[in-house]
């Protein structure tokens, strides 16, 4: 177990709707980041928080946003989905901002039908 | 901006024989950090290894080495002693202050380990 729980594992949904992913970081880690894996993109950065703060983004779409909570979990919200958008989201902790101490959740597999 | 390259797309392996996986990366600034991941079949990302721009030692962690040559830009994984567990995915990836010390991940390398 890394330390970094996503919630749910497994999610199938249809075209247009809407999904939420939950990531809850390592204790004492106030960074997340979220990254999307597709077999055409490879691992690609969409967002970062830091303590509560968006910190960077990336390749994000605008159908995407994300949040952190003052408790540091974190939620990723896919709107209007696309087929294109099934992929394998990653979200990540680190304690600071600076990369080194990165721990990944095990990933939310989304399939949209 | 950084690039990660890694040009194995992938590679056959004996099982405990020693398997070298190329990364190459650009970037201009000085400070940065160098990271291996594994993915397995199953989809997580288990972190392996990390090396800072600044370390003079290679890094190491168990049958994990990573082969700095900062001059060359390489920062090359070696297995030794594979074991059939180790087929799967591994990636390269880096960060650095410019880029917000995101990490910018290689394509990936496949290692098949065999019998």
């Amino acid at each position: 177990d890394s330390g970094v729980t996503q919630t749910p594992k497994h999610l199938i949904t249809a075209t247009g709707q809407r999904v939420t992913l939950r990531c809850s970081p390592r204790s004492g880690d106030l960074s997340v980041y979220w990254y999307q894996q597709s077999l055409d993109q490879g691992l690609q950065f969409l967002i970062q928080y830091y303590n509560g703060e968006e910190r960077a983004k990336g390749n994000i779409l605008e159908r995407f946003s994300a949040q952190q909570f003052p408790d540091l979990h974190s939620e990723l919200n896919l709107s209007s989905l696309e087929l294109g958008d099934s992929a394998l989201y990653f979200c990540a902790s680190s304690v600071g901002g600076t990369g080194n101490g990165y721990t990944f959740g095990s990933g939310t597999r989304l399939t949209v039908v | 901006a950084q690039k990660i390259t890694q040009t194995q797309p992938g590679m056959f392996v004996q099982e405990k024989e020693a398997v070298t996986l190329d990364c190459t990366y650009d970037t201009s600034d000085q400070s940065y950090g160098l990271f291996w991941y594994k993915q397995p079949s199953s989809g997580e990302m288990i972190f392996l290894i990390y090396q800072g721009s600044y370390d003079e030692q290679n890094a190491t962690e168990g049958r994990y080495s990573l082969n700095f040559q900062k001059a060359r830009k390489s920062a090359n994984l070696v297995i030794s002693a594979s074991q059939l567990g180790d087929s799967a995915m591994y990636f390269c990836a880096m960060t650095a202050l410019s880029n917000d010390y995101k990490l910018s991940f290689g394509a990936g390398t496949t290692v098949t380990v065999r019998a």
